[in-house]
């Protein structure tokens, strides 16, 4: 039983057009939701966060969007860059539980 | 900016052998996490601590133990190494459990039973 999913093992996208990566979730007890950005070779790093009391929240180039009814959440970057090439995990806690369940990630390869 | 590594980075061992995999963070965290990675399967938890001497599992717990006598480090053992366990490990450090800021990952360690 995923907790957690990305359906999308990979997407492409060009320079300067925006990439739109999704997550679903199947626990309504989830209520904070994390966006990292993983480079071969290297550990995950933490892009961006949502709390679920929250609709949008925004960092730059990057915009997590939740709908909650939907069990639904969105990573926007606009515009992409080549260097946003990587692979993006999703991942749901539930605050105080001490852990975060992780998507499989989805692969977004930035054509120049 | 190491305020975490692991260590080794690689490792080749052979079936039924022990293994054990440090994490040494320098940040005092509280909660620190075991996970693999392997494809298709995304980043999968296999034990976690929020203090010392607290741990508890994760959802692929079966065939590691871990310990954390000090805040500082946080060991994840393979008890009798399998192939099945050829992986690659991260270990996670958080003062939140994994929200508001997310954790803070090691480099990996790369693990090959053979």
């Amino acid at each position: 039983d995923q907790q957690v999913k990305q359906n999308s093992p990979s997407l492409s996208v060009q320079e300067g057009r925006i990439s739109i990566l999704n997550c679903d979730y199947t626990n309504s007890m989830f209520d904070y939701f994390l966006w990292y950005k993983k480079y071969p070779a290297e550990g995950p790093t933490f892009l961006i966060s949502i709390s679920s009391i929250k609709d949008k929240n925004e960092d730059g180039r990057f915009t997590v969007f939740l709908n909650k009814s939907a069990k639904h959440l969105s990573l926007h970057i606009v515009p992409s860059q080549p260097g946003d090439s990587a692979v993006y995990f999703c991942a749901a806690s539930v605050t105080n539980a001490g852990k975060s369940t992780f998507g499989d990630g989805t692969t977004l390869t930035v054509k120049p | 900016d190491a305020g975490i590594t692991q260590s080794p980075r690689h490792k080749v061992t052979e079936t039924g052998t022990p293994v054990t995999l440090r994490c040494h963070q320098t940040e005092n965290h509280r909660y620190m996490y075991w996970y693999r990675q392997d494809p298709g399967h995304g980043l999968r938890l296999i034990h976690y601590s929020y203090g010392v001497k607290d741990t508890d599992k994760g959802e692929v717990s079966d065939g590691y133990s871990v310990s954390r006598s000090k805040t500082e480090d946080f060991l994840l053992t393979l008890e009798s190494a399998t192939s099945s366990q050829t992986s690659v490990y991260f270990c996670a450090i958080s003062e939140s459990a994994g929200v508001y800021y997310g954790y803070t990952f090691g480099s990996g360690t790369r693990l090959t039973v053979v």
